[in-house]
């Protein structure tokens, strides 16, 4: 039973379109993190969720809108995608007094 | 905020150890974790250790933590062509922005 789940896995679009990312987590945790990593391979936070409250928010486009309906789930809408979007993110979660991640599969965004 | 930065690149013989370093900046973390990628894939948690420790074994690893110079080391004994992937070093603070501050990655390439 997946403990982080992404979907999709894979997603290929063209510039200009809106998408979405799923996330969903079945551990009980209350924080939940999205992640980017470039194609370099660097990985940085973008957002972070505690109990549906947004607590990170680092410095992203605002094209990027989180939205966490419960504290299980955390979607990352992106508007008018681009080439630089172009990237695998990572969903994480983890219980606010724990210090362990526990990190999705990735979903990997190509934009054309 | 917190610096994590490592060395890009690790060649090494299968069967001899490899030594993966990493630095960071910031005192207040207090756990330090290893990360190992493979290729196409997540992110696999390896190993952490408490910042009041100095090392920590597990099978085949050994993480050293020199805290006055903010050191972190993995060593891999007896690597293994199955060693080779991208290993991230990454520090959690103890207050204010908790969320995992990553490294650029090792890539550790084994040859046979």
């Amino acid at each position: 039973d997946t403990a982080v789940s992404q979907t999709p896995k894979y997603l290929v679009t063209q510039m200009g379109n809106d998408k979405s990312i799923k996330c969903e987590q079945n551990l009980g945790h209350d924080t939940m993190y999205w992640y980017k990593q470039d194609s370099k391979k660097f990985l940085k936070i973008m957002f972070s969720y505690n109990n549906k409250e947004l607590i990170i928010n680092e410095t992203v486009p605002n094209r990027f809108s989180p939205k966490s309906p419960d504290k299980a789930h955390l979607n990352l809408h992106i508007n008018s995608l681009e080439l630089g979007d172009s990237a695998v993110y990572f969903c994480a979660s983890k219980d606010s007094g724990a210090n362990v991640l526990t990190f999705g599969a990735g979903s990997r965004l190509t934009v054309l | 905020g917190e610096d994590v930065e490592q060395s890009l690149f690790l060649s090494v013989r299968e069967g001899d150890s490899s030594v993966i370093n990493c630095t960071y900046t910031d005192s207040s973390s207090t756990y330090l974790y290893w990360y190992k990628q493979e290729p196409g894939a997540g992110l696999q948690l390896l190993t952490y250790i408490f910042s009041n420790m100095d090392m920590k074994q597990d099978q085949r690893l050994t993480v050293l933590l020199n805290k006055k110079d903010k050191h972190l080391s993995l060593r891999i004994a007896d690597t293994q062509t199955g060693d080779s992937a991208i290993y991230f070093c990454a520090a959690l603070p103890d207050t204010g922005r908790r969320a995992l501050t990553f490294g650029s990655g090792t890539r550790l390439q084994v040859q046979p």
